[in-house]
């Protein structure tokens, strides 16, 4: 699997949106970009995936880049529960494997 | 809805014991994984089950076996623990198709002292 770039940590204020980069200058035509995020003492949860096209869910929003090599996973408006883990990962359309976690990005998000 | 449970959800072993921690999901899925991960780090793969009846290495694969005992139940098992296995393990599961969503458990967090 390809690559991701991801700053290790980020901080926001409640209530205001969050933008998390995400780099992967090494996609292939076939990955498809899934988000994932840890709260603390807890498994990692379903964020978001897309393939080409952005992406809206009742959790957050997906921007891709229009050649693909970057994205960005926005909350529209932070609250306390969204501190957590934020892990983007790239899965080949036809690969059988699991996800492949990085270190991802720790979100802070301050009252 | 359980989803995927794991137990024990704590355990303390001493070196050299052996134990197996159990994976159960009831969401139909076929495809069931092992991930470890020590403080600080991301989750690294141990074992995947691809589909009942399969099982293949991950990243972190020795000192570990597994047995996909049926489509629900992946159990992962440590033969002689070792202190450099103390760590957080989860269990996940997803449907096989290469964009669903994978859902874990809460963990196992065990010890080896």
């Amino acid at each position: 699997d390809a690559k991701t770039t991801q700053p290790n940590s980020m901080e926001s204020n409640e209530e205001e949106p969050v933008h998390l980069p995400c780099n992967h200058s090494t996609i292939s035509g076939t990955d498809y970009i899934h988000w994932y995020r840890q709260l603390p003492s807890q498994g990692p949860e379903y964020v978001i995936h897309g393939l080409t096209s952005n992406v809206n869910n009742r959790m957050a929003s997906l921007a891709i880049a229009e050649d693909r090599k970057s994205s960005t996973l926005i909350l529209h408006r932070a609250t306390l529960r969204d501190a957590a883990v934020y892990y983007c990962i790239l899965r080949d359309f036809n690969s059988g494997y699991a996800l492949n976690f990085g270190k991802g990005t720790s979100l802070l998000v301050t009252p | 809805n359980a989803g995927v449970t794991q137990t024990p959800k704590f355990q303390v072993l001493k070196t050299g014991q052996s134990m197996t921690l159990q994976c159960a999901q009831d969401m139909n899925h076929n495809s069931m994984y092992w991930y470890r991960q020590d403080p600080g780090m991301g989750l690294r793969l141990i074992y995947y089950s691809a589909s009942e009846g399969t099982t293949d290495k991950g990243e972190v694969p020795n000192g570990y076996n597994v047995s996909r005992l049926n489509k629900r139940e992946f159990s992962l098992r440590l033969e002689s623990a070792a202190p450099s296995q103390t760590s957080v393990y989860f269990c996940a599961s997803r449907t096989g198709y290469s964009g669903a969503e994978a859902f874990f458990g809460q963990g196992t967090r065990l010890t080896v002292v």
